[in-house]
């Protein structure tokens, strides 16, 4: 099966910094990559799927990118807001795995 | 708007049996793919089974491959988990999810907590 990781675990940023979060498959997957937002004690949140296309509602400050095997999510503009963990997930078959998950705060 | 409500959680004895539902409401049920995902204390996403949108195709992972079964009942807007031979590794909030495209999950249910325990 096709594992999931990212870097790095965890990071603290000031507001407004740009923030960037990197999701990697151990093989191919093509633009199968979706990212969620799980607030503290809230349910995950589709962000991007598609590798770069943004969800319905999603503030235009987060984008993605990438192909193959290697991705990246960026928060142009850290807002307090924005803390949560970040999910990255493949698709192209069963199992859907997701990464290990992303900690932002802010500093 | 979308709904997804998970019932069925509880404390439960390794080696026993528990069975959640996901009552769906508010999108057209049955012409969607539905996903189980868990989540246990602290801890990251676990996906942990997926049926089709008219039940023919299932899959699992293999942490609960052959102890799990999923199931949908169309006509009754249900997602359902049977899960058998429970571990105290299952415990976890479990999710139900709805797919936008084959695995993508857009909308999320707000959980029950499985929690496997003498």
């Amino acid at each position: 099966d096709i594992q999931m990781t990212q870097s790095p675990s965890s990071l603290s940023a000031s507001v407004g910094d740009r923030v960037t979060i990197t999701c990697r498959a151990s093989q191919g997957i093509s633009n199968y990559l979706a990212w969620y937002q799980q607030k503290p004690g809230k349910v995950p949140k589709l962000l991007i799927y598609a590798a770069s296309t943004l969800q319905s509602g999603v503030p235009s400050r987060f984008s993605g990118s990438g192909s193959g095997t290697d991705f990246t999510l960026t928060i142009s503009s850290l807002q307090p807001e924005d803390v949560a963990t970040y999910f990255c997930q493949k698709y192209n078959s069963a199992p859907f795995t997701f990464g290990p998950g992303t900690k932002v705060d802010i500093e | 708007q979308v709904q997804l409500v998970e019932s069925g959680g509880g404390v439960v004895q390794p080696g026993r049996s528990l069975r959640l539902s996901c009552a769906a409401s508010g999108f057209t049920f049955s012409g969607y793919g539905m996903h189980w995902v868990r989540q246990a204390p602290g801890k990251g996403l676990e996906w942990v089974a997926v049926t089709s949108y008219d039940g023919s195709n299932k899959y699992y992972a293999d942490s609960v491959k052959g102890r799990f079964t999923i199931s949908r009942d169309n006509s009754k807007n249900t997602l359902s988990l049977q899960m058998n031979s429970l571990r105290a590794e299952d415990t976890a909030v479990y999710y139900c999810a709805k797919d936008r495209a084959i695995g993508v999950f857009d909308y999320w249910g707000q959980g029950t907590l499985v929690t496997v325990s003498s």
